[in-house]
């Protein structure tokens, strides 16, 4: 069974660094195809695709935030983490991470979410 | 502004057959990427509910399908239930971004 589950904190302050967590277990990110992606909601908004890690170590960001986003792994531990610098309460989110196979191209599960408020 | 476009809100009655529309371009849909949906519940994390355009994963009711024409794809819902209020998000990946992207999100409503 292939589970999920973010970790990190719950307020950060504007112009911080934010650093979240997604451990994960059922499958490993240095087999084939594996990648790990992070992917955010603003409360009563549409989901928006962030980063993605690949079984190779390539990475992916997103085209409009990804001067401030670095995804790294950590294959003996089973974690993903993503940075995400200079937050700004526009920044308020629930972070997401799930699980992609390469060539499938779909998000498939995802962890519980964890709601990061950016506020002073 | 999502780069797949999804009708804000579509509501039917109980039994009903309902579509969602998820409009795109040449860059993602248009490419032959496939389309993926996924099924949020009120306060609930987002579910995969169709994988590559038209296959449902185990547990997902024959009720759900997909399909895909050109540079769109659509999901439908037939026999509405009540269950089945939620948010509904399309999935593609866009080449000229070079990055996975999601529709701006359709409310369903069960009247």
């Amino acid at each position: 069974q292939v589970t999920l589950r973010e970790s990190g904190p719950a307020l950060v302050k504007p112009t911080q660094t934010l650093t979240l967590t997604c451990t994960f277990s059922g499958f490993s990110l240095s087999r084939s195809g594996a990648c790990v992606s992070w992917i955010r909601q603003p409360p009563g908004k549409a989901l928006e695709w962030l980063a993605l890690i690949d079984w190779d170590d390539e990475k992916h960001y997103s085209p409009s935030l990804k001067t401030r986003l670095t995804i790294s792994k950590d294959t003996s531990k089973n974690q993903v983490v993503l940075t995400m610098t200079d937050m700004d309460p526009e920044d308020t989110a629930t972070y997401y991470c799930a699980r992609m196979t390469w060539n499938d191209n779909w998000f498939d599960p995802w962890g519980q979410g964890i709601l990061v408020t950016v506020s002073s | 502004q999502s780069v797949l476009t999804q009708p804000p809100s579509v509501s039917g009655a109980p039994g009903q057959r309902v579509t969602i529309s998820c409009a795109g371009n040449s860059s993602n849909i248009g490419t032959g990427y496939d389309v993926h949906w996924y099924q949020q519940l009120p306060g609930t994390v987002p579910k995969l509910l169709i994988s590559a355009t038209h296959n449902r994963p185990s547990g997902v009711p024959d009720r759900f399908s997909g399909s895909k024409s050109g540079t769109s794809a659509s999901l439908a819902i037939t026999g509405l239930q009540a269950e089945d209020e939620a948010d509904y998000y399309c999935q593609s990946y866009d080449v000229s971004l070079s990055a996975w992207v999601f529709g701006g999100g359709t409310k369903l409503t069960v009247l």
